[in-house]
């Protein structure tokens, strides 16, 4: 079965940093691009940044582009999200997502960690 | 950037009725035109890829249609699990963009 399982979300003061973890199993994770995508309360879906199966590829929404950094780690199965410069608006429920190799929709998701940027 | 358009933003029906929700695309995107489902307090599931087809697991009464820059997704008998918000998104190019999403509320 397949799991995502995020961590590392919490308060954060405006132009501070978090480090967001995500820990993936019940799949081969070396093989499959992954992403990062976030939710504002009561709005809708934001893609955030992905990252293909060996980091070879790695893209930004231009609202986060210079401030975050995403990472993988595939001999821990793991997936992060550096986020520095953190403001208001990057207040959101963050979920991690694994891509299909079929025409890449999202075939799986994380329950998601939530970051409050607040003073 | 490819631009999402959704309609409608929400709509009210009852259980039986027919559900269209309609997702159209900025440049065409072949068929790289994905549907997900959500209900509230949790993650989004996928419902269909590739413009029409369905994922596993997911009922029947669902499908999708469209290619190039108009999209489609039926819900062929609207259940009481379906009430939720519904977003299409493209898988075409980078950034991935997803529409503004449609609530299906009860009528």
């Amino acid at each position: 079965e397949v799991q995502l399982v995020e961590s590392g979300g919490g308060l954060v003061k405006p132009g501070g940093s978090l480090r967001l973890s995500c820990a993936a199993s019940g799949f081969t994770f070396s093989s499959y691009n992954m992403n990062w995508v976030r939710q504002a309360p009561g709005k809708g879906l934001e893609w955030v940044s992905s990252i293909s199966s060996s980091s070879g590829y790695i893209y930004y929404a231009d609202s986060v582009k210079g401030r975050f950094t995403i990472s993988r780690d595939n001999a821990k199965n793991s997936l992060y999200l550096q986020m520095n410069s953190l403001r208001a608006e990057d207040t959101a429920v963050y979920y991690c997502a694994k891509d299909s190799r079929v025409w890449s929709p999202v075939d799986y998701w994380g329950q998601g960690t939530l970051v409050t940027v607040s003073s | 950037d490819i631009q999402m358009t959704q309609s409608p933003s929400s709509l009210s029906a009852s259980v039986g009725d027919r559900v269209t929700i309609t997702c159209r695309t900025s440049e065409t995107i072949n068929s790289y035109l994905n549907w997900y489902q959500q209900k509230p307090g949790k993650a989004p599931q996928l419902l269909i890829y590739a413009a029409s087809v369905l994922q596993s697991g997911v009922p029947s009464r669902f499908s999708g249609s469209g290619s190039g820059t108009d999209f489609t997704l039926t819900i062929s008998s609207l259940q009481p699990e379906d009430f939720a918000t519904y977003y299409c998104q493209q898988s075409y190019n980078y950034p991935r963009t997803f529409g503004q999403g449609t609530k299906v509320e009860v009528k």
